[in-house]
């Protein structure tokens, strides 16, 4: 069984001050791992996603994020906040296993204060 | 390209009727995921769909809600005599292929109950 976990249901950053937002995931089998961004009654919107390449993860908006086996990790990252960043912010993580198609177990998400 | 299209945006329904709510797929995709988020929740897999066939629905409630992906049409997640704690926001996603990538999400349907 798969899960994720983000660490702080809140976060509150300044204006141009670093974002770091926390995952962690336990998986069975090699993961895939995503970012997902939320706006006030909207969807979900696609950040960034690993999968089994390059560890650093380059998304949209500057964000970014860094896969840590040994941590069990996906965190992330942005150095300079935007107000256009304040939103919910959700990781997620993919099951490979046969059949499982694109199904993804979320965690719990994290909403992004940014004060100016 | 349109996007995942669902339909209505809000939905209001009394204790006791049905909820239809309605997912389009991208262009390609036949692959269909319904997630259910309650209010300061994350959202929750419930049901996975090919063209005329339910896959996986390990997270569909045993009782009141089913789920088809008719060959022609949309995908259609129905909740028969809705209470108060369905009341959430419902989210489908597609894919064009089963496996590695990403599936792309609508903009949610948000049925209150009251």
């Amino acid at each position: 069984a798969q899960s994720v976990t983000q660490l702080g249901s809140h976060v509150s950053v300044s204006e141009g001050a670093l974002v770091l937002l926390r995952c962690n995931y336990s998986s069975s089998v090699p993961p895939y791992l995503f970012w997902y961004v939320q706006y006030p009654n909207q969807g979900l919107q696609l950040l960034l996603k690993y999968t089994s390449a390059a560890t650093l993860v380059k998304g949209i908006n500057g964000f970014e994020a860094e896969f840590k086996k040994s941590e069990t990790s996906f965190h992330l990252t942005k150095p300079s906040a935007h107000m256009s960043d304040a939103a919910e912010y959700f990781c997620a993580v993919s099951d490979l296993v046969q059949n499982a198609g694109n199904m993804l177990t979320f965690g719990g998400g994290t909403r992004l204060m940014v004060k100016p | 390209n349109a996007g995942v299209m669902q339909n209505p945006r809000h939905l209001v329904r009394r204790r006791g009727q049905e909820a239809r709510l309605r997912c389009s797929p991208m262009k390609g995709h036949s692959h269909v995921y319904w997630y259910r988020q309650l209010p300061e929740e994350g959202l929750k897999f419930m049901v996975y769909l090919q063209k005329e066939n339910i896959i996986d629905e390990s997270g569909m409630p045993k009782e009141r809600f089913s789920a088809e992906f008719p060959k022609e049409g949309p995908s259609i997640l129905r909740i028969q005599q809705v209470v108060r704690g369905d009341s959430a926001a419902y989210f489908c996603a597609s894919s064009p292929i089963q496996g590695a990538g990403e599936a792309f999400f609508g903009q949610g349907t948000r049925l209150t109950v009251v």
